[in-house]
Order: C-alpha cells, then sequence, then structure tokens
C-alpha cells in the first residue's frame, strides 16, 4: 500500500491554464506539505497543513492555493499558470505539526508531480 | 537565512569502495539534521535523522555524524553495491521546516 501518493505523476499543460494536484495519505498522519524541488534539485517547502488548518505559507505567489478537505488530502490548486513553476511538486506527512524538526519525527513524501509549463 | 550545501555534487565509484558524501550549513542553531535518498521518478526515503544533541547515527552500512559547531555532517556509506545508487539529500531542522541542500549524485558501478 502507498504511505503518501500523488496525482498525477506527470503533468503538461500550457501557460495560463489552471490546474490542481492531488495527495493522499494513508498513514493517519496530522500534518501534509507541499514541497517545490526547482531545476537545481532544491527542494523548498512551500505549505503545510495541520488537521486541515494552514501552517506554514512561505512566500509563494497566491496562484498556488492549498485546499485540505480532511487530514488525509491535501491537493494543490494553481492558477495562470507561467513558465516558472515548471517544477517537480512533492507531497509529504508527517505525524506531528513540526516539519520534520522534532527529535524523532520523519516526513514521508510522495513520488513526485513532474509539472511542465510550456 | 540557512544555506545548505552538498559536495561533492555527484560522485562515482566502483561496487566496494566505502565513501563519504559532505553536508554542510550556515547557521548551527538546528534542531535536527537528516539524511534523505532520492531515487528517479520517487519520492525521498528518510534514511537517517541525527538529533541537536547527538553526534552520529548508524543504520546498517550507513553512519551519520554531525559537528553542530562547525555546521558539518557526513554520511559514511561502508561497502558500497550497485542498489546504492541515487542521489542522497541533505536537510536541517529548525523552526517548524526543513532545509534542504541540492543533493549528491552517487552511482556505484558493479
Amino acid at each position: 500500500d502507498t504511505a503518501v501518493s500523488q496525482t498525477p505523476k506527470y503533468l503538461v499543460t500550457q501557460m495560463g491554464n489552471d490546474k490542481s494536484i492531488k495527495c493522499e495519505q494513508n498513514l493517519g498522519h496530522d500534518t501534509m506539505y507541499w514541497y517545490k524541488q526547482d531545476s537545481k534539485k532544491f527542494l523548498k517547502i512551500m505549505f503545510s497543513y495541520n488537521n486541515k488548518e494552514l501552517i506554514i505559507n512561505e512566500t509563494v505567489p497566491n496562484r498556488f492555493s492549498p485546499k485540505s478537505p480532511d487530514k488525509a488530502h491535501l491537493n494543490l490548486h494553481i492558477n495562470s499558470l507561467e513558465l516558472g513553476d515548471s517544477a517537480v511538486y512533492f507531497c509529504a506527512s508527517s505525524q506531528a505539526g513540526t516539519g520534520g524538526t522534532t527529535t524523532n519525527e520523519k516526513l514521508f513524501f510522495g513520488s513526485g508531480t513532474q509539472l511542465s509549463v510550456l | 537565512k540557512q544555506e545548505v550545501t552538498q559536495i561533492p555534487a555527484a560522485l562515482s565509484v566502483p561496487e566496494g569502495e566505502n565513501l563519504v558524501l559532505n553536508c554542510s550549513f550556515t547557521d548551527s542553531a538546528i534542531y535536527n539534521l537528516q539524511w534523505f535518498r532520492q531515487d528517479p521518478g520517487k519520492g525521498l526515503t528518510s534514511l537517517l535523522l541525527i538529533q541537536s544533541s547527538q553526534r552520529e547515527q548508524t543504520s546498517g552500512r550507513l553512519n551519520a555524524s554531525l559537528d553542530k559547531s562547525s555546521g558539518r555532517s557526513t554520511l559514511y556509506i561502508a561497502a558500497s553495491q550497485p542498489g546504492d545508487s541515487a542521489t542522497y539529500l541533505c536537510a536541517v531542522g529548525r523552526g517548524n521546516k526543513l532545509v534542504f541542500g541540492a543533493g549528491t549524485i552517487l552511482r556505484v558501478k558493479s
């Protein structure tokens, strides 16, 4: 069973379109995250939700809107896609709400969504 | 602002060799440091987590050390195998988020 699953795995779209990436975790974790991995391979946090409540919102354009219908799901909706949005987006989850920084906390990652904006 | 650097960016070794991956960070006020493995087309897998009060952690053929005062960590892989080929990412935890390095791409040749 996949612990953190995200769909789609690949997403190719035109500039200006609106798209969504879905994420689901079956680990019973309280916190979910979205990370972006750019062309230089740096992973940067975008958002985190704890029990459906927004905890972290890094300086991400407001074209990006996360939605958490329940604590097992965290979807990412992107409006008016731009070329610079092309990247791999990873969903992750953890038990506690500290983003992986408590003593024994580990993050569990999905396999990523490669977004290509043409 | 925390910055994490990993050296080398890529490494190719023959099977059986012991190897060391390096990670440095600019701000020593961290809660922990983690090493992850990333396989192509897949997510990240947490390998080792070192608390800020610890010096090292071991799991199987992997040993990670942490020198917080100098802002350095190393991941030692003993008797490398082709299955170890992957990208290895270092991440430091502070506040409520992780800051990642760009990773070291490791290739172990059979």
